[in-house]
């Protein structure tokens, strides 16, 4: 039992470039989330699913897309990397999304030049 | 406009000692609290959730409280040991009219544990 796995590690872009994060959870979790976390400020959501074939935006969504199309994959997309996109993502799943716990993967380090 | 204060930013104490971290929030409605452990270079794991009907939860050396009339919440740890150094995050929860609660990150206590 994995948990929640993120790939890649880490990853350096240019300004402009693309890419995507994949995030896999093998606890057939409904609810997936991707959040950011920047120095000196609390994690903030940027998009979250409550089920296979849906997403919904956070408080951050823009700049970022994500697709759901297995229930186990949260993909989050960035079409054209800016530096303000330097940050710490991190994935996340839970059963349900009021009281249960939420998993965290263990993070993707990405850095935009 | 929902607000989780966590205090103090950071803490240096010796192996075996007791601590104690403060949260205050301006969250509303609640739903309820969470405390999360996050080691550096890994993902938070979560150590208790409160909802407002409870006022003190466990786990392990860690025990977590809720005043939800004062709004304010403590994780004690008893006991410290070299492997509690980490940050402690509070989450509190707010009820949405959507299928998942918003979740509002305070930034955090380090904590460093000397032997």
């Amino acid at each position: 039992n994995a948990g929640v796995t993120q790939t890649p590690k880490f990853r350096v872009l240019k300004t402009g470039q693309s890419m995507t994060l994949l995030c896999a959870q093998d606890m057939n979790h409904e609810y997936m989330y991707w959040y950011r976390q920047d120095p000196g400020m609390g994690l903030r959501l940027i998009h979250y699913s409550v089920g296979e074939g849906t997403t919904a935006k956070g408080e951050v969504p823009d700049g970022y897309n994500v697709s759901r199309l297995k229930k186990q994959n949260f993909l989050l997309g960035l079409e054209s990397a800016a530096p303000s996109q330097t940050s710490v993502y991190f994935c996340a799943s839970s059963y349900e999304g009021t009281t249960d716990t939420q998993y965290f993967g263990p993070g993707t380090r990405l850095t935009v030049l | 406009k929902n607000q989780v204060e966590q205090s103090p930013q950071s803490l240096i104490i010796l192996e075996g000692k007791n601590c104690t971290l403060q949260c205050n929030y301006t969250v509303s409605p609640f739903s309820n609290l969470r405390w999360y452990k996050q080691d550096t270079g890994r993902g938070p794991v979560s150590l208790t959730i409160m909802t407002f009907s409870e006022n003190t939860k466990s786990n392990g050396r860690y025990t977590a409280t809720l005043d939800a009339d004062t709004k304010q919440s403590s994780l004690h740890i008893t006991a410290s040991q070299l492997s509690d150094s980490a940050s402690y995050i509070c989450v509190v929860s707010a009820i949405e009219d959507t299928d998942a609660d918003k979740l509002i990150f305070g930034t955090g206590t380090r904590l460093q544990v000397f032997p």
